[in-house]
């Protein structure tokens, strides 16, 4: 069935480094990638996403690149904030598709 | 303006007993979801509605039964409770079933059976 597997399931960053999670689908027929953030006692929010017409999309820190032959897509964040720290989940889905398969999350700490 | 609601927040219940959460969604979506996170916090779907239609029954144990009384609204009701269904339940909504768009999620209910 449909997988997307997420790496690392932790990362812990220095406040200012760069902090890349990355993410691999196994359904080629996926087409679209949304990347939500989870913080503490609250619902995953969405907070960048990319079709698969688009190789990568940049939102002020937050940048997304995908790789469709390789089935990779990956979340950048730059010049990483204390705020930053929460659970992150990749997803990806198909047009024609019911379901949204979701990674298994990645917890990122950054430290001031 | 709240767009995707639940009610309650956190229950707290014992084994045997049963329980509803109820989720709204004012943003006029056609599908809605409801998601089980554990501890570990994967997020396993285990229904979906669209327009008051089920479309999406994961392996979930049948006591666990989902309603829709209007597309606006999918309520969760759960028989005889267990230890394991302690958990976060997430209610989502996404604007049509097939197409590629995001979904919005709700605050979460925070379920402990004791």
């Amino acid at each position: 069935g449909e997988n997307v597997e997420q790496h690392p399931s932790t990362l812990s960053v220095q406040e200012g480094d760069s902090a890349v999670i990355k993410c691999t689908y196994s359904d080629s027929a996926s087409n679209y990638f949304p990347w939500y953030k989870q913080e503490l006692g609250k619902g995953p929010q969405l907070i960048i996403d990319i079709r698969s017409n688009v190789g990568e999309k940049k939102d002020q820190r937050i940048a997304v690149t995908l790789n469709k032959t390789a089935k990779h897509f990956s979340l950048h964040i730059t010049e990483t904030q204390p705020e930053d720290s929460a659970v992150y989940f990749c997803a990806a889905k198909g047009t024609g598709g019911f379901k949204t398969i979701f990674g298994a999350g990645t917890r990122l700490f950054v430290k001031a | 303006d709240t767009a995707v609601s639940q009610t309650p927040k956190y229950l707290v219940t014992q084994m045997g007993n049963d329980k509803s959460i109820k989720c709204e969604q004012n943003l006029g979506h056609d599908t809605m979801y409801w998601y089980k996170q554990d501890s570990k916090k994967f997020l396993k779907i285990m229904f979906s509605y669209n327009n008051k239609e089920l479309i999406i029954n994961e392996t979930v144990p049948n006591r666990f039964s989902p309603k829709s009384p209007d597309k606006a609204h999918l309520n969760l009701h759960i028989n005889s409770l267990e230890l394991g269904d302690s958990a976060v339940y997430f209610c989502a909504s996404s604007p049509r079933v097939l197409a590629v768009e995001t979904q919005y999620f709700g605050p979460g209910t925070r379920l402990l059976v004791l």
